[in-house]
Parts: C-alpha cells; sequence; structure tokens
C-alpha cells in the first residue's frame, strides 16, 4: 500500500483555469502538508494542517486553497492559475515530534 | 528562525569512493534535522533524521550523518558510493509555529557517481 499518494501525477492546463490536486495518506498521521519544489528543486512549504485546521500558510497566494474533508486528505485547490504556478507540488504527513514526514510522489503542474 | 545551508550545489565522487554532503543549520532551538533523498522524478525518501538522541545517525542504504552541535553542522556520509546513489540530496531543518510543524529545506546537492 502506497503511504501517500497523490493525483494527478501530471496536469497540463492554460492559464486562467482552476484545478485541484488531491493527496490521501493511510499512515494514521494527524499533520498533512503542502510542499512546492520550483524548477531549481527548491523545496517551499505551502501548508499544513493539524486536526482538519490550517496552521501554516506560508504567504501564499490566495488563489490556492488546501481542503480537508478528514485527517487522511488534503486536497490543494488552485484558481486562476499562472504561469508561474508550474512547479512540483508535494504533499507529506507526519505525526507530532520528532517531526519526520513522509511525501506523496509528486504532481507535476504545467500551466500554458 | 531556522534555516539550512548545505555546500555544493554538485558533488562528483567515483563509484567506490567515500561520499560526503555538507549541511549547516541555523537553529533558535534545539533542532530536529532529516536528510532526505530523490531521485528523477519521483518524491522525497527520508534517509534518516536526529532528534536528539545520538549523534552519530545512521539511515538507510548505507548513510550515516553525525551532528555537531559546535559546528552547527549535519553533514552526510557513505564510506563507498554506489552508481545508485545519484540523485539529489536535500539536508532540512523541522520548525514548530502554533502547534504544527513544517520543514525548512536547504537548495539540495545533485550527486553524481563517476563510473
Amino acid at each position: 500500500d502506497t503511504a501517500v499518494s497523490q493525483t494527478p501525477k501530471y496536469l497540463v492546463t492554460q492559464m486562467g483555469n482552476d484545478k485541484s490536486i488531491k493527496c490521501e495518506q493511510n499512515l494514521g498521521h494527524d499533520t498533512m502538508y503542502w510542499y512546492k519544489q520550483d524548477s531549481k528543486k527548491f523545496l517551499k512549504i505551502m501548508f499544513s494542517y493539524n486536526n482538519k485546521e490550517l496552521i501554516i500558510n506560508e504567504t501564499v497566494p490566495n488563489r490556492f486553497s488546501p481542503k480537508s474533508p478528514d485527517k487522511a486528505h488534503l486536497n490543494l485547490h488552485i484558481n486562476s492559475l499562472e504561469l508561474g504556478d508550474s512547479a512540483v507540488y508535494f504533499c507529506a504527513s507526519s505525526h507530532h515530534p520528532p517531526y519526520e514526514q513522509y511525501f506523496g510522489p509528486g504532481t507535476r503542474l504545467t500551466v500554458t | 528562525a531556522q534555516s539550512v545551508t548545505q555546500l555544493g550545489s554538485h558533488v562528483s565522487v567515483s563509484e567506490g569512493a567515500l561520499v560526503l554532503l555538507r549541511c549547516n543549520y541555523s537553529s533558535s532551538v534545539p533542532p530536529y534535522l532529516f536528510w532526505y533523498v530523490q531521485y528523477p522524478n519521483q518524491g522525497l525518501q527520508l534517509l534518516l533524521k536526529y532528534t536528539s538522541a545520538a549523534t552519530l545517525v545512521k539511515g538507510i542504504n548505507g548513510f550515516e550523518a553525525e551532528f555537531k552541535k559546535s559546528e552547527t553542522s549535519f553533514h552526510l556520509t557513505k564510506p563507498s558510493a554506489h552508481m545508485s546513489d545519484a540523485a539529489e540530496y536535500f539536508c532540512a531543518v523541522a520548525f514548530s509555529r502554533g502547534g504544527a510543524d513544517g520543514l525548512t529545506f536547504g537548495k539540495g546537492t545533485h550527486l553524481i557517481i563517476q563510473p
């Protein structure tokens, strides 16, 4: 069984569209995250959800909105997509300390 | 605020040689530190972690790292490189705010293994 899964793996869309990326974890973790990896492979946290409550929003544009229907899922909705949103988006999950996070396989988003 | 610096965006070693990837951290509290590996077109896999227990931490695939508080370092080593070790390696430090935690990553080191 895959511990952290994401769908889709690839997403190609046009500017201005709205899209969603889904994430599910079967590890029983209570915190889930979204990270963005840019073209230079730099990873930066976008959101953290703990017990269905948004805890961290790292100055991400409000076009991005995480939605957590339950502890095992954290979806990422993106409105009005822009060229600069092209990146690989990773979902991750963890328990509380010692903070080790387990990552999904990533979703490569390409905005044309 | 926590931060991580990885020295060397690219490191090239010969197969069978020692691998040394450098990581220095900055943290206002005792840090939790991690090394992750990313193979092409894949997610991040945890190699090892430091959580204030033993300062020498052993991980998967023969990697280990030593936490040195005096040097604020957490360098990753492997005695003998294998072709399959070619990948991107990320050092990360944990931070905690408002009841949840996240990771601050270094910029990564691309490890190249020469045959």
